[in-house]
């Protein structure tokens, strides 16, 4: 079974754009979850979702957001991006809200 | 709320030789312990989880005890070898939460 994929897996990106990365869940997999990594931070939780729906929410500004799909896979938004946003983005998926798999992750570099 | 702490920091260790990770929570109703492995800029590689009903699991030379009454993990690795470098974080999750992560203990086996 492939594990969780996503793209793209770095990007650089300039203050005050937005971004968009997507991941995709190992097949079978409903919840999808997504994760801010920072050296300073370590690992935050920004949002999970099950069944195209939201189902928790960390504490981020609302310039962060995303969406699931009916097949599973996930996007992450965030606009006017700022010097903190640059960070490693990990994505995660459950079959069952029991183990979490986690993906390469994608490094956003704002500059 | 819960919070989860790991100890130490950093280990450096010489090859061949037993060592445990420890992680303690604050929330005792806790669900689900799973513990993850991390290279260097790369994603999480899910090592073992307890569930509540458990009090530990085993993989090769990784052995996980979980304490649900005493908020406490550890993380046994046998016979240490250079490969297994790397950061090691625990994350809790208490009821319908996402995972609470650790910040995570820098693992060097010295060959």
């Amino acid at each position: 079974k492939a594990g969780v994929t996503q793209t793209p897996r770095y990007l650089i990106k300039t203050r005050g754009q937005q971004v968009t990365l997507s991941c995709s869940p190992i097949s079978g997999h409903r919840s999808v979850s997504w994760y801010q990594q920072t050296p300073g931070q370590g690992l935050q939780f920004l949002f999970e979702y099950f069944s195209e729906t939201q189902r928790n929410k960390g504490n981020f500004p609302g310039r962060f957001s995303g969406r699931q799909f009916s097949n599973s896979r996930s996007e992450m938004n965030v606009s006017t991006l700022e010097l903190g946003d640059s960070a490693l983005y990990l994505c995660a998926s459950s079959p069952d809200d029991n183990e979490q798999f986690f993906g390469p992750g994608t490094r956003l570099t704002v500059l | 709320k819960q919070e989860v702490t790991q100890i130490p920091a950093a280990l450096s260790v010489p090859e061949g030789e037993n060592l445990v990770l420890n992680c303690s929570f604050t929330d005792s109703a806790i669900y689900n312990l799973q513990w993850f492995r991390q290279d260097p800029g790369k994603g999480l590689t899910s090592l073992l989880l307890i569930q509540s009903s458990q009090r530990e699991q085993t993989s090769g030379r990784l052995n996980a005890s979980l304490d649900k009454s005493s908020g406490r993990s550890t993380l046994y690795i046998a016979a240490s070898q250079p490969g297994d470098s790397a950061t090691y974080l625990c994350a809790g999750i208490s009821g319908n939460t996402p995972l609470v992560f650790g910040k995570g203990t820098r693992l060097s086996v010295i060959a």
